[in-house]
């Protein structure tokens, strides 16, 4: 198994402009995230799924959209990037209940807004 | 007040040392609590779950205290390897799927 896996790994945006961060598990799990991790804030949570086609908002969703046609797919679109949203993007997924289950992150993917 | 709260640390220990992190939480309707363990600028894994009074494995020991609401992580005989930043993070059922991430806790083990 991959795992979870995010693309890309790396990306430098201008202010402004639109793009989607992948994440795609092959483990069959139901529940979905993404975090944004900056320093000295720890992992905040944006949006999240607890299967396909059933999304909802985390900690800091403005400027941030999501969906989940399928279970192995959450890509996070960023409509209009800004310089706020330099940080690093880790994906998640775990078995149903997440207050129970050990979450899988994917390596990350780094953005840099100019 | 960050609904997780960790000392940042770094906390600078010699091999073999035994150390301790705490970490407290406003909710008191947190129900289950983990460890993770991130080594810099990589993804976050799994160290340990807490969800009754404690859990043990190995060299780690983590406790949590509801009364006071806080977790503990105590790492026994320190190795260069533990050296990683701790997050502490909190579950609650009436948050549906949503984790609460503390802001970590960096650990430095020198020779």
């Amino acid at each position: 198994n991959a795992g979870v896996t995010q693309t890309p790994k790396f990306q430098v945006l201008k202010t402004g402009q639109s793009m989607t961060l992948q994440c795609a598990q092959d483990m069959n799990h139901e529940y979905m995230s993404w975090y944004r991790q900056d320093p000295g804030m720890g992992l905040r949570l944006i949006h999240y799924s607890v299967g396909a086609g059933i999304t909802d908002q985390g900690e800091v969703p403005n400027g941030y959209n999501v969906s989940r046609s399928t279970t192995e797919d959450f890509p996070l679109r960023l409509l209009s990037a800004a310089p706020s949203q330099t940080s690093v993007y880790f994906c998640a997924s775990s078995l149903a209940d997440v207050s129970y289950n050990e979450q899988f992150f994917g390596p990350g993917t780094r953005l840099t807004v100019l | 007040r960050k609904e997780v709260e960790q000392d940042p640390g770094p906390f600078n220990v010699p091999e073999g040392a035994t150390v301790a992190f705490n970490c407290t939480y406003s909710n008191s309707a947190s129900q289950s609590f983990f460890w993770y363990r991130q080594d810099c600028r990589k993804e976050p894994k799994l160290l340990m779950s807490v969800y009754s009074s404690g859990n043990e494995d190995g060299r780690f020991t983590a406790q949590l205290n509801r009364a006071s609401q806080y977790i503990s992580l105590l790492i026994r005989d320190s190795k260069l390897s533990d050296s990683a930043t701790y997050l502490c993070v909190a579950a609650s059922y009436n948050q549906g799927g949503k984790l609460i991430f503390g802001q970590g806790t960096e650990l430095s083990v020198k020779p």
